[in-house]
């Protein structure tokens, strides 16, 4: 039963352009979301979060979005960097019941921006 | 360097040998946690710790897997009579957790594990 669905493997774009990777989660319990960047033989980066009690959350040229009643969120990039080229995870927590605050992943989404 | 940082960042053994690895968080970060990583999925929560308490365990940290933070500082993951499943990437993260506070976990580079 996977909780948190990344549902694109990979997507690719020009450098410049907008990238948007997208993540659907089933547990209505999650009210934290992460969005990480991997790269080959590193432990995930963070990047960007977002409280449920939040629709969006800006930090440069990242944004998440969240749809709560459609359990969707988003990462755009904009402009799109080669440097942005990673597999990027999104991860959801439910912290509202107590102690456990372990991150629930995505299988992640392996972005390509083409210069 | 004040990440977290993890020890081996490789390692090779045969099945059936044990294996521990080691993980030392931010220094000031009460809580740490240990996941797994297999080739095509997303970290898969082993086990945490708040302080030196481990509080919960996935059920899939089978009895072969034992885990420690003494002091509340340093963490261990030892695997006993390695099977060639468990060869994965074992992640540790950490984070500052206050009440009320959201929090976010930085993981390390991770110890890729291969049993032969």
């Amino acid at each position: 039963d996977q909780q948190v669905k990344q549902n694109s493997p990979s997507l690719s774009v020009q450098e410049g352009r907008i990238s948007i990777l997208n993540c659907d989660y089933t547990n209505s319990m999650f009210d934290y979301f992460l969005w990480y960047k991997k790269y080959p033989a590193e432990g995930p980066t963070f990047l960007i979060s977002i409280s449920s009690i939040k629709d969006k959350n800006e930090d440069g040229r990242f944004t998440v979005f969240l749809n709560k009643s459609a359990k969707h969120l988003s990462l755009h990039i904009v402009p799109s960097q080669p440097g942005d080229s990673a597999v990027y995870f999104c991860a959801a927590s439910a912290r509202g019941g107590g102690s456990n605050y372990k991150l629930t992943f995505g299988k992640g989404t392996l972005l390509t921006v083409n210069p | 360097d004040t990440g977290v940082s993890q020890d081996p960042r490789h390692k090779i053994t045969k099945r059936g040998q044990n294996v521990t690895f080691r993980c030392d968080p931010i220094s000031e970060h009460n809580r740490l946690y240990w996941y797994r990583q297999t080739l095509g999925q997303g970290p898969e929560f082993l086990t945490y710790f708040q302080n030196e308490a481990q509080l919960e365990k996935s059920r899939l940290l089978s009895d072969r897997f034992s885990a420690e933070r003494p002091k509340g500082s340093f963490s261990t993951l030892e695997i006993q009579r390695t099977e060639q499943g468990d060869s994965a990437m074992y992640l540790c993260a950490s984070s500052l957790g206050l009440a009320a506070v959201v929090e976010t976990q930085y993981f390390g580079p991770g110890t890729r594990l291969l049993v032969l």
